[in-house]
């Protein structure tokens, strides 16, 4: 079965701008959750979002945010973007958060970098 | 709060035996999980461990001690593939499974 899917892969921005980042699980599963990866602080956690909920949140600031959709597509936005937030953005899957057996499906992430 | 270390960096020859060490202090604890991930690439998993004790998958296995708050990854067989950043991570306690994830140990594996 297709894995977990992310767009765009790449893309720039300048400070101050705001950018929409998409992301289609594997086909069945209920949760999307997504992570920020940098070399300084490694893979760190955004949210999780679980049949439409957000149901966990990490210590972002609220310019970081999330939604998920019916078909369980998930898309974060980033507004008022810094130069910080330059990183890869990963998505992962999984039926239900991983609960039980620990495993997430991770996409290739979004590599956002911001000028 | 939560803390989770494991070494920056390892080297290993082709064919030997390498251990990664993950030491974690967590408020509650509901699993520990090591991730696999090349460079430009998604992480993948290797294993999930909720108990005590060893488990095996492979050339690969992952050890828990949560009294001590330990654990270890070891590799068999190294190969070259096996070059990679290795990830641990901790799902907290209180009913959430949020991952907290340490820095990764980038392993490099040379002939």
């Amino acid at each position: 079965k297709a894995g977990v899917t992310q767009t765009p892969r790449y893309l720039i921005k300048t400070r101050g701008q705001q950018v929409t980042l998409s992301c289609s699980p594997i086909s069945g599963h209920r949760s999307v959750s997504w992570y920020q990866q940098t070399p300084g602080q490694g893979l760190q956690f955004l949210f999780e979002y679980f049949s439409e909920t957000q149901r966990n949140k990490g210590n972002f600031p609220g310019r970081f945010s999330g939604r998920q959709f019916s078909n369980s597509r998930s898309e974060m936005n980033v507004s008022t973007l810094e130069l910080g937030d330059s990183a890869l953005y990963l998505c992962a899957s999984s039926y239900d958060g991983g609960a039980n057996t620990g495993e997430l499906f991770f996409g290739e992430g979004s590599r956002l970098t911001v000028l | 709060g939560q803390n989770i270390d494991q070494p920056t960096e390892m080297t290993a020859t082709e064919g030997a035996i390498v251990q990664i060490n993950c030491t974690y202090q967590t408020s509650g604890f509901n699993g520990l999980f090591w991730y696999q991930q090349h460079a430009g690439e998604a992480p993948t998993f290797l294993s999930y461990n909720v108990l005590d004790g060893l488990e095996e998958k492979g050339r690969f296995s992952s050890f828990l001690s949560r009294s001590k708050g330990y654990s270890y990854l070891l590799l068999k067989e190294l190969q070259m593939k096996d070059s990679a950043s290795y990830l641990c991570a901790v799902y907290m306690g209180g009913g959430s499974y949020i991952p907290t994830f340490g820095r990764g140990t980038s392993l490099i594996v040379h002939p």
